[in-house]
């Protein structure tokens, strides 16, 4: 399968500082990318995605921004709240295969009061 | 937004019973629904994806056989999981597409113990 993966597993900021998640992707094929928000015991949640034909995009609080140089993804979330806490996923999918969604192991988010 | 719900949310069954997992769209049309698999702290898994009216499209190492997915209308997918054994307990999680969308929309996922 493609390979979608994370650089760090675990992520804590303190609240109202902003928070940096990272993405590295392995196939200059991939065409959209997406990430996901997942609390505990609940389906992932759409937060934002981007095509590869931009670098960066952004949405209430958060912004995505793609490198395909380096294949490269990251995800800002500024002003980090209690709420934020959560696992998060890029996923990817591929020019010629929009329907597989591949994603990245989770990088898991703790916001410290 | 779009809402996809799932049902039931949790189910115990013992080993060797079927279980099915209803994954409807409440507000569009899904031409494509997907169906994945998640252990505890691991990714999501993709293990089938289905078009309504025809066969669903099984990943590799994922058993058709054992895993039963039904796509009979645009708004409903249900995943059989039969002669069900522990180690099939997971976190099953669905996803539906609409035409012409690339975005997919999770159910909120359904926790599947055999005991």
């Amino acid at each position: 399968g493609e390979s979608v993966g994370l650089h760090l597993p675990t992520l804590s900021v303190q609240e109202g500082d902003n928070s940096i998640i990272n993405c590295a992707y392995s196939n200059s094929a991939s065409d959209y990318f997406i990430w996901y928000k997942q609390e505990s015991g609940k389906g992932p949640q759409f937060i934002i995605d981007i095509r590869s034909n931009m670098d960066k995009r952004q949405g209430q609080r958060v912004t995505v921004l793609l490198n395909k140089t380096v294949k490269h993804l990251s995800l800002q979330i500024a002003a980090t709240q209690p709420g934020d806490s959560a696992v998060y996923f890029c996923a990817e999918s591929l020019r010629d295969n929009f329907n597989k969604f591949y994603f990245g192991s989770g990088t898991k988010l703790n916001v410290k009061p | 937004g779009a809402v996809v719900s799932q049902h039931p949310s949790r189910v115990i069954c013992k080993s060797g019973t079927s279980v099915k997992i209803e994954c409807r769209s409440l507000d569009f049309q899904a031409t494509t629904m997907f169906w994945y698999r998640q252990f505890p702290k691991q990714s999501l898994m993709l293990m089938a994806t289905s078009n309504e009216g025809s066969k669903a499209t099984y990943e590799q190492g994922v058993e058709k056989d054992k895993f039963l997915i039904n796509h009979a209308s645009l708004t409903l997918s249900t995943l059989t999981v039969t002669s069900a054994h522990p180690e099939d307990s997971s976190f099953y999680i669905c996803s539906a597409r609409g035409w012409p969308s690339y975005e997919q929309y999770f159910g909120p996922g359904t926790r599947l113990t055999v005991t």
